[in-house]
Order: structure tokens, then sequence, then C-alpha cells
């Protein structure tokens, strides 16, 4: 069975650093990229980028762009998204999800459950 | 602001039909053949029901399909029923990025 395990919640301060995880389990974890997923309260959902995690190759998205960091680790097969220092702006419930792209195919298939990032003084 | 539109909301009765449409340029939707679909409950992740334009996963009901015409991708769900009650979101890729639409409250009556 393929899953994607994210931690429920995250509390920060304004400043403070943070990386939220993303583990996959029951497939080839480097056969398939990981995409991370934005959705701020009460709206819609955002893609923030993508990592192959063969090769760690990455792409943002351009509004998220030097904001964040995406990267994985083989060895764990587990995704991370990284920020260095956080504002109350990233307070948003946060997915990561499995992206199947080929040349004749693009989705997201499995999504793990979110980490919701509350960041408050 | 999202690239995609869609309607704020629909609405129909148990068993009616009803379609949400996405609309893009000719650089997202009309020109890709990737666009998913993925239904949302309050409080839960996404959930894939349509890709690649009109392909179902497996497990997915049949009363969901998918189709395309221009820059205008749709969502038609047959014999609605109280659990479809949702947000559904588009996606379509576009050059080394991903779109979502802004999403589309369904409504059972």
């Amino acid at each position: 069975e393929v899953q994607l395990v994210q931690p429920g919640a995250e509390v920060k301060k304004p400043g403070e650093s943070l990386r939220i995880s993303c583990k996959g389990s029951g497939y080839r974890f480097t056969t398939y990229w990981i995409t991370w997923v934005r959705q701020m309260p009460g709206k819609g959902l955002e893609w923030m980028g993508r990592i192959d995690p063969s090769d760690s190759y990455t792409i943002y998205s351009p509004s998220f762009q030097g904001h964040v960091s995406i990267s994985t680790d083989k060895s764990t097969t587990t995704a991370y998204l990284q920020w260095s220092s956080l504002t109350a702006s990233d307070t948003a419930m946060y997915f990561c999800a499995r992206q199947s792209c080929t040349s004749s195919s693009c989705y997201f298939d499995f999504w793990g459950q979110g980490t919701l990032v509350t960041v408050s003084s | 602001q999202s690239a995609l539109t869609q309607p704020a909301s629909v609405s129909g009765s148990p068993g009616q039909s009803i379609t949400i449409s996405c609309t893009g340029t000719s650089s997202d939707v009309g020109d890709y053949k990737y666009v998913s679909w993925y239904q949302q409950h309050p409080d839960k992740a996404p959930r894939l029901m349509i890709y690649d334009v009109t392909n179902r996963p497996s497990g997915i009901s049949n009363r969901f399909s998918g189709s395309k015409s221009g820059n205008t991708a749709s969502l038609t769900i047959s014999g609605l029923q109280a659990e479809d009650e949702a947000d559904y979101y588009c996606s379509s890729y576009t050059t080394k990025t991903i779109l979502f639409g802004p999403g589309t409250k369904v409504t059972v009556l």
C-alpha cells in the first residue's frame, strides 16, 4: 500500500526555522517525484515545487522560489520542506504528494494527510 | 490569483448531473493533455478523481468523467450523491510548473 506520512502539526515563532517531513512507503521511492502543495486557511491549493528523488533535481514555483527549500533522503525514503526564517504568512496546511509524470501523463496520485504549520508570536 | 478559472460554486439535487468547468489558456489547458481533477472534503487531503483529462484512477466511481474542449476542461458528476459534496480543484501542467484552479464548492441540495 502506497503511503505518504507527514507529522500532524508544527507550531513555531516568527524568524524560526522549520523542516517538515514526508515519508514514502509501499513503492519504489526514486521512481516518482514528490511535490509540495500549500493550502492557506480557507483557501485553495498552491503548487510550491517538486523534487526528483533519484537525482534531487528540483523545480520551484516562482511564487516560492528562494523562500523554501525542498530536499530528499533516499536512504530513509523521506522528502522535506524547509524554511530558514518563518513569517506569519507561512501559516498554512502543507501537503506532500506523489507526482507521476511521463511524456504522456502527469498527475498527483497519492497524498500525505498534511502538516498544519502555525507561525505565531 | 490562479491562472485557471473555475466557478466558485455549483449545486444540484441528488441524482442530477452537474458539470464544473476549468478554463485556462493555450499555454496550459489548451496545449497539454495533463489536466487532472481533485476532490477535497473538509479537513482532508485532496484525492485524485480524473487524470490526463479523461482517465479515472482505480477505485473512482464511473459517475465521474472528464473532458476538454479548447482551453476549457470539464468535470461531470452524474447521479449526484450526498458524499459528492466537497471542493473540487482542476490542475494543469504548463512548462515546468503546475497550476491549480481556485476550486469549486459542490453542494448537494
